[in-house]
This record gives structure tokens, sequence and C-alpha cells, in this order.
């Protein structure tokens, strides 16, 4: 089955840092890909949608310029979290369409990437 | 606004019991809804969904638009269905819109 890759898996940084969390579909192209947060024993919270080519669409309460998404090829997009800061600690994940199933084709996700802010 | 609840967060089981996993939701539209499974220290991965119609590992789950709810049934539970299950919901159904999920339930079954 189709395969969606993040990188990295966890990482450790300083306060005030920023960092950058890669999305890759590895055997299918991705015109949308969608980022979630997730905190400890809570839901996947929708951040934004990702589209390649164009801006990113963000859910409200989200700051764009805090975590910033580019989506340059239909196989990748990124995630940076800009400044960060302990409370921006957390689990996040993103999710990605085979873009040739249309709307309706199963939604892959990726493993995971868990931020540590110090 | 597009709503996912799902009541319970653990769920505890015998083996070989009947499981229901409750989600009700709250959309105006016409959704399409969906069942995900997270399994230890592995990645969310799709269960079914509602258009589909099918039976995996198992499971069922009928949407049941009265009642605005979407449960999740097996008849008889087994140790590998542990694990934590996510109710979720795409609006417009066909479209490539995003999802929004519950918080997720526990399911442990012991023997």
């Amino acid at each position: 089955g189709a395969v969606v890759s993040q990188h990295p898996s966890w990482v450790i940084c300083k306060s005030g840092t920023s960092v950058k969390i890669e999305c890759r579909s590895l055997d299918f192209q991705a015109t949308t890909m969608f980022w979630y947060r997730q905190f400890p024993k809570q839901s996947l919270m929708l951040m934004a949608t990702s589209n390649e080519g164009s801006k990113a669409t963000y859910e409200q309460g989200v700051e764009k310029d805090k975590f910033l998404i580019n989506h340059a090829s239909l196989t990748l997009s990124t995630l940076t979290v800009t400044s960060a800061h302990p409370e921006d600690s957390s689990f996040y994940i993103c999710s990605a369409r085979d873009s040739t199933s249309g709307g309706a084709g199963e939604l892959f996700f990726g493993e995971g990437s868990r931020l540590t802010v110090l | 606004a597009q709503r996912v609840t799902q009541p319970e967060k653990l769920l505890s089981v015998f083996k070989g019991a009947p499981v229901e996993l409750k989600c009700n939701y709250s959309y105006s539209g016409s959704p399409e809804l969906f069942w995900y499974v997270q399994y230890s220290r592995q990645r969310l991965q799709l269960l079914l969904r509602h258009i589909s119609r099918e039976s995996i590992k198992g499971f069922t789950a009928d949407l049941n638009k009265g009642e605005t709810s979407f449960h999740l049934k097996k008849p008889f539970a087994q140790e590998e269905d542990s694990a934590m299950y996510y109710c979720a919901l795409s609006g417009d159904a066909g479209t490539a819109s995003k999802l929004t999920f519950g918080t997720g339930t526990r399911l442990q079954v012991t023997l």
C-alpha cells in the first residue's frame, strides 16, 4: 500500500530555535497533505492543509507565522516550527491522499514526529 | 462546524465478548464517516469507511443518520484487536476535504 514517511521521528531542540519536519509520499503523488498535532492522550487536531504550489490553509487558532508550511513538490511537504517554545512540544503527524484517486481516496498517515522543546 | 464525539476513553472487554465502540457526529451536510485504528507503536491506519459497507477484521459500522451515529461493532473480540480507535468525519462526501477526529477510545481485550 501507499506509504507516507516523516522525518525526523523525534527531535529535541532548545527554546528559540526552529525545527523542520518533512513529510514525503513515497510511492504516490499528493497535491494535498494535512498536518495534525496530537497532545498526549488527546485526539489529532488538524493544523493546516498543505497545497502543492500554493499557500497552505490554516485552521482557526493556528499561527501561520509560527508553523510555516511549504509544499514545493508533489511528494514533499515541510512543517517548520519557528522560534520553538516548550508549549510547542507535541506529536506532529502528516497525512496524504493519492492525487489520482480524487477526493475519495484513502488518506495515508505518516508515523509522526515527536518534538520536545527544552 | 463538524464534530465527532467518542464518549468512552477506555473500553475493556474479555476475549470472545462483543465489542461496540460508540461514535456520534455533528455535521449539517452529507458527511463521510471513517474508523481509524492505531496499534501499539504503529501509525494510524484506516479500518473502514461507511461508503464501503464492508467488514474489516470482523468489524462493521453502520451510519445511522437519524441518530447521527457511526458505532463500530465486532461480535467476538480478539486479543489482537487491542488498540486505539478513532472515529473521523469528512464533510461533503466525495470531496478532498479534511478529517475531523474524535478523541479516541482505547480498546483493551483481556483473556
